[in-house]
């Protein structure tokens, strides 16, 4: 198994700018979120999914949006980039099927916005 | 709402020497996690705590569960090198999105 994964690894962009980032993973996992990491602000979490076709918001949304056509997949856009979304963006998947929380995260992307 | 604080934020100690973080929450928790993040790496998960007052160990790390299940800690004992990364709490309020992460311990370790 692969695990979760990430592309792309790196990202540049320019302020308005529009991009997706990728988020796959291969375990059959129902619950699958997205965070930023910014330096002295731990993991926040952007959008999350229960399941395909259920998407809702975290505790930092704006200017990202989400959709969740199969298990497998949660990509994440960003509209019109903005230099406050530079950042490290982490997928992260869990499974339904046991009381555990446990998350497995992807290798992140990096995004500079300029 | 719910807001997890983790002190200290950076921790140097040699090796051979202990290490503890502290976790603590606004709100009553369901169960926390603890992850490791090492440096260029991304998060990974290393235990679950559900019970009040729960300790668990894990080889010289020793995990604990505050009674008020608000708090916890993360003990180290004897660090080594590889130790060295960023610790994050992650508290848990009620249902799989309802978790919050601490703002991260960063241990570095003096060989």
């Amino acid at each position: 198994n692969a695990g979760v994964t990430q592309t792309p690894k790196f990202q540049v962009l320019k302020t308005g700018q529009s991009m997706t980032l990728q988020c796959a993973q291969d375990m059959n996992h129902e619950y699958m979120s997205w965070y930023r990491q910014d330096p002295g602000m731990g993991l926040r979490l952007i959008h999350y999914s229960v399941g395909a076709g259920i998407t809702d918001q975290g505790e930092v949304p704006n200017g990202y949006n989400v959709s969740r056509s199969t298990t497998e997949d949660f990509p994440l856009r960003l509209l019109s980039a903005a230099p406050s979304q530079t950042s490290v963006y982490f997928c992260a998947s869990s499974s339904s099927l046991d009381s555990s929380y446990e998350q497995y995260f992807g290798p992140g992307t990096r995004l500079t916005v300029t | 709402g719910q807001q997890v604080m983790q002190i200290p934020q950076y921790q140097h100690v040699q090796e051979g020497e202990d290490f503890t973080t502290y976790c603590n929450s606004s709100t009553t928790l369901s169960n926390i996690q603890w992850y490791k993040q090492r440096p260029g790496g991304h998060p990974v998960f290393l235990i679950q705590l559900v019970k009040s007052g729960e300790v668990k160990k894990q080889k010289r790390l020793t995990f604990q569960f505050g009674e008020a299940k608000k708090n916890s800690s993360l003990h180290i004992t004897a660090t080594q090198t590889t130790d060295v990364g960023t610790y994050f709490c992650a508290g848990n309020s009620g249902g799989y999105q309802k978790v919050t992460f601490g703002t991260g311990t960063k241990l570095q370790v003096i060989p």
